[in-house]
C-alpha cells in the first residue's frame, strides 16, 4: 500500500482564490511528521510546513496551513489567496518514528498545481 | 539564510563510470540525507547519514552506491558503476529539527 497518496496528479485554480491540496498518510506509528514541500519548475525542493503527529493544532505559515485529521489519516494542504508564483509541483511527505530519529521521508507523487490569471 | 549546497549542478558521464556527487549540508545539522527523483517521478529515499555512519537505507542503495563525509564540511554520494537507469535528480539534504533542508540538487545523466 502506498503510504502517501496524493489524488490530484493536476489542478488548475484562478489567482487570489484557496486551494486545498490532498494528501492521506499510511502508517502504524504513534508518533510521525507531515511535510509538504514545494517544487517549481526550476527544480529546487523549498520546505513549506510541518506538522507532528501529537500537535494539537493545525500548522501554519504565512498563506500556508495544514489541515490535520488524524483519524481520517489526512494531512491537506490549504494555500489562501493564490499567487502566479505558487504554480509548481506539491509534495506531501512523511517521517515516521517521530521527529528525532534519521529516518528519510516518504514522498507522494504529487500534485502539479498551476494558477491562472 | 543558510543552506544546502550541490555541486556539480549538472553531470554527464558514461555509463560505468563512477560518478561524486558532492554536497555542504548547513552547518549546525546532525542528519544528512540523499533522495533521487527520476524525471517526472516522486522524490525517492536513497540513504540516511548520522553520528559518521548510515542509519538507514533504502533498497535503490544497492552496492553501487556510497556515502561519506569525508570532512566536517563535506557529504558526498558515489555510484561506482554508472547505469542508465541511474539518470536522475539527485538531492542531498540535512536536517537539526523536524524540517528537511534541501539543496539545489545534481542533474546526473548517464549516457
Amino acid at each position: 500500500a502506498q503510504k502517501i497518496t496524493q489524488t490530484q496528479p493536476g489542478m488548475f485554480v484562478q489567482e487570489k482564490e484557496a486551494v486545498t491540496l490532498d494528501c492521506t498518510y499510511d502508517t502504524s506509528d504513534q508518533s510521525y511528521g507531515l511535510f509538504w514541500y514545494k517544487q517549481p519548475s526550476s527544480g529546487e525542493m523549498i520546505f513549506l510546513i510541518y506538522q507532528g503527529s501529537y500537535d494539537e493544532q493545525n500548522a501554519t505559515e504565512g498563506r500556508y496551513s495544514l489541515n490535520f485529521q488524524k483519524a481520517r489519516k489526512s494531512a491537506n494542504l490549504v494555500i489562501s489567496a493564490s499567487q502566479l508564483g505558487d504554480s509548481a509541483m506539491y509534495f506531501c511527505a512523511m517521517r515516521e518514528g517521530g521527529g528525532g530519529g534519521a529516518d528519510g521521508l516518504t514522498f507522494g507523487k504529487g500534485t502539479h498545481l498551476i494558477i491562472q490569471p | 539564510e543558510p543552506e544546502v549546497t550541490q555541486t556539480p549542478s549538472h553531470q554527464v558521464t558514461q555509463m560505468g563510470q563512477e560518478v561524486i556527487l558532492r554536497c555542504v549540508p548547513i552547518s549546525n545539522h546532525l542528519y544528512f540525507y540523499w533522495y533521487r527523483q527520476i524525471l517526472g517521478q516522486k522524490v525517492e529515499f536513497l540513504v540516511s547519514f548520522y553520528n559518521n555512519e548510515i542509519s538507514e537505507k533504502s533498497e535503490i542503495f544497492d552496492d553501487q552506491f556510497s556515502v561519506e563525509r569525508p570532512d566536517g564540511s563535506n557529504f558526498t554520494l558515489k555510484i561506482r558503476s554508472t547505469k542508465l537507469e541511474d539518470s536522475a535528480m539527485y538531492f542531498c539534504a540535512s536536517r537539526w529539527g523536524a524540517e528537511a533542508f534541501f539543496g539545489q540538487g545534481t542533474r546526473l545523466t548517464v549516457v
